[in-house]
């Protein structure tokens, strides 16, 4: 199956500081990911769409220079939230497709992050 | 924009009792797929439909693509505990495009 894997899982940083968080396509190759947001008992709302080797492209409202995604490679794309506050304090989803031309999304298993 | 209006928001029901749960929308989409998420995890798809019309099922659950291609609907039968959860529907306009979430039903089943 089409399997997405995401780390970590959970990270707890210190206000202002940068978080990294990885989002791997384990058993195909992704040229498209995307980044969802959801806060709790709420639905999941796409951030951006990361594209390999280009720009992402993002959502209205969505701080790019917050924000930052790099597709450096067809199984590998990043998000690094930079000067993280306490708002920034949520579940971020990774997705990806092994076939665009079907439809179908696969996720990752979230990661969890909190901003003291 | 184009929004996914999904109900019911939350359901209690007895374990052994059908479920269905429904997404409408007032634009056209191409692919309709239904996901459920578990707390703390990222959602896991369960069916995907790709035609105007198209009646799937995945054990348990049966899924349908609206004619008009802006609804869809999802059934579980004789539901169990571990079908407690969060179900999204998601459509897509096109192959490829983003995908855009319903707000989620939230199912409770009582042993």
């Amino acid at each position: 199956g089409a399997v997405v894997s995401q780390h970590p899982s959970w990270v707890i940083c210190k206000s202002g500081t940068s978080v990294k968080i990885e989002c791997r396509s384990l058993d195909f190759q992704a040229t498209t990911m995307f980044w969802y947001r959801q806060f709790p008992k709420q639905s999941l709302m796409l951030m951006a769409t990361s594209n390999e080797g280009s720009k992402a492209t993002y959502e209205q409202g969505v701080e790019k220079d917050k924000f930052l995604i790099n597709h450096a490679s067809l199984t590998l794309s990043t998000l690094t939230v930079t000067s993280a506050h306490p708002e920034d304090s949520s579940f971020y989803i990774c997705s990806a497709s092994p076939r665009m031309n079907t439809g179908e999304l696969f996720f990752g298993e979230g990661s969890r992050l909190t901003v003291l | 924009g184009q929004q996914l209006n999904q109900s019911p928001q939350s359901m209690f029901i007895q374990e052994g009792e059908d479920v269905s749960m429904n997404c409408t929308s007032s634009s056209i989409f191409n692919t309709w797929l239904w996901y459920k998420q578990d707390p703390g995890e990222g959602p896991v798809l369960l069916i995907a439909l790709y035609k105007a019309g198209e009646l799937t099922s995945n054990g348990r659950l049966t899924a349908q693509f609206g004619i008009t291609r802006k609804d869809s609907f999802l059934n579980i039968s004789a539901s169990i505990p571990s079908d407690v959860g969060i179900y999204f529907c998601a459509g897509r306009v096109n192959q490829g495009g983003k995908l855009i979430f319903g707000q989620g039903t939230e199912l409770s089943v009582k042993p």
